[in-house]
């Protein structure tokens, strides 16, 4: 039973323009999310959190914004750059880590 | 600089063989994980340990077994392998508490035919 789902398996954006990356979740227990950036035949990197007792956390071109009510989080990436283009991974945890499907991102120069 | 190291990245090996994976982490990390990743289904918890000789069952234990007799070695076992464990193998490691990130290996990728 998948507790964070990512229904987008790829998108596609133009070098400048907006990334925007979904995950829903289940379980409203969940206290931190994360979302991991994978390329290729590499282990995933960490990228931003976000508590859930908070809405928005931002660092640098990436933004995550959670939505409790509606249970989704979401990612923003401002500008996309060509190197932004790998799998990107949210999570969420309460006793361990649950991970979503994953997201292939392509940034087109 | 936190480094995860595993010992293969790519490994062939027949079904039923006994295949041994090894991860290492160098920051002193209490917690360590090992996950699966199959295309369409994501990181899928494996087991995970708290502390030396200590392990928890994640999501897919099922035909596996681990072990971590130090703090910075935790290595996963399948006993007998098969031909539906052919995937990516992730190790990860982390501070305890599930605020904190936690740090992956490179993968190995484990074919069984």
């Amino acid at each position: 039973d998948q507790q964070v789902k990512q229904n987008s398996p790829s998108l596609s954006v133009q070098e400048g323009r907006i990334s925007i990356l979904n995950c829903d979740y289940t379980n409203s227990m969940f206290d931190y999310f994360l979302w991991y950036k994978k390329y290729p035949a590499e282990g995933p990197t960490f990228l931003i959190s976000i508590s859930s007792i908070k809405d928005k956390n931002e660092d640098g071109r990436f933004t995550v914004f959670l939505n409790k009510s509606a249970k989704h989080l979401s990612l923003h990436i401002v500008p996309s750059q060509p190197g932004d283009s790998a799998v990107y991974f949210c999570a969420a945890t309460l006793n361990q880590f649950y991970f979503g499907t994953g997201t292939s991102l392509t940034v087109i120069p | 600089d936190v480094k995860v190291t595993q010992s293969s990245r790519y490994l062939v090996k027949r079904t039923g063989e006994k295949v041994f994976l090894e991860c290492v982490q160098d920051m002193d990390h209490e917690n360590m994980f090992w996950y699966r990743q199959d295309p369409g289904l994501g990181l899928r918890l494996i087991y995970f340990s708290y502390d030396v000789k200590m392990k928890e069952k994640g999501d897919i234990p099922e035909g596996y077994s681990v072990s971590r007799e130090k703090k910075e070695r935790f290595s996963l076992i399948l006993e007998s392998a098969s031909t539906n464990q052919t995937s990516m193998y992730l190790c990860a490691s982390s501070f305890p508490g599930t605020s904190n990130e936690q740090y992956f290996g490179p993968g190995t990728r484990l074919t069984v035919t």
